[in-house]
């Protein structure tokens, strides 16, 4: 199984500021990386898809970047309604995996 | 509009089976893999397994003995079967869209659409 570690698993940061969760897989997925947001008692909700490609909707404050192993998602100026739990996914091989999860706060 | 609705069984005792049906509505049924994923009270992400129009599946191995997933598509539905459930099984269950039947790297072949979940509870 391709093993998926995001890091932090935690996140406190205030309204503005600019924050990455970084996502590694092990081994090497190409391109093959999603991530999520999930808010409480809702179902996850698609973000980026192949490592940088912002889903439709999505705001322009959200990137993604990286391939082969490491990853990242970045907001560029949080918002109030960016305080959630962001997932990555890696959908090179079954069974597909993610990672951990990181808990985004407000400080 | 594409749209799941899934619905099934939400309080099961141990050594149970779980049963649950998600409905597809609006768009083309037989180009995705359709997939089962699960998230225990608090914790992350577990993805069950897929099927596609053909029935073709895959499964996650550390749940494959117990687990099977069906397609009808004269209804455009899945169900998932879980036999011989614990209170480790306790969890939300959603369906959910995709990958892509014919592969790839695009927007089809992420989880973009989810069925809005369903809690099951297993307890004595």
């Amino acid at each position: 199984d391709i093993q998926m570690t995001q890091s932090p698993s935690s996140l406190s940061a205030s309204v503005g500021d600019r924050v990455t969760i970084t996502c590694r897989a092990s081994p090497s997925i190409s391109s093959y990386l999603n991530w999520y947001q999930q808010k409480p008692g809702k179902a996850p909700k698609l973000l980026i898809y192949a490592a940088s490609s912002l889903q439709s909707g999505v705001p322009s404050r959200f990137s993604g970047s990286g391939s082969g192993t490491d990853f990242s998602l970045t907001i560029s100026s949080l918002q109030p309604e960016d305080f959630a739990t962001y997932y990555c996914q890696q959908s090179y091989s079954t069974p597909i995996t993610f990672g951990q999860g990181t808990r985004l706060e407000i400080k | 509009q594409v749209q799941l609705q899934q619905w099934g069984a939400g309080l099961l005792k141990p050594s149970e089976t779980l049963s649950l049906t998600c409905a597809v509505y609006g768009g083309s049924f037989s180009d995705y893999y359709w997939s089962w994923i699960r998230q225990p009270p608090g914790k992350g992400l577990e993805w069950i397994g897929e099927i596609n129009y053909s029935g073709s599946t895959h499964y996650n191995p550390s749940l494959k003995s117990r687990v099977t997933i069906s397609v009808d598509t004269s209804k455009n539905q899945l169900s998932l079967k879980l036999s011989s459930v614990t209170a480790a099984d306790t969890a939300v269950y959603y369906c959910a869209r995709g990958p892509s039947d014919s592969g790839g790297n695009s927007y089809d072949d992420a989880f973009a659409l989810w069925g809005q979940g369903t809690m099951v509870t297993v307890s004595s």
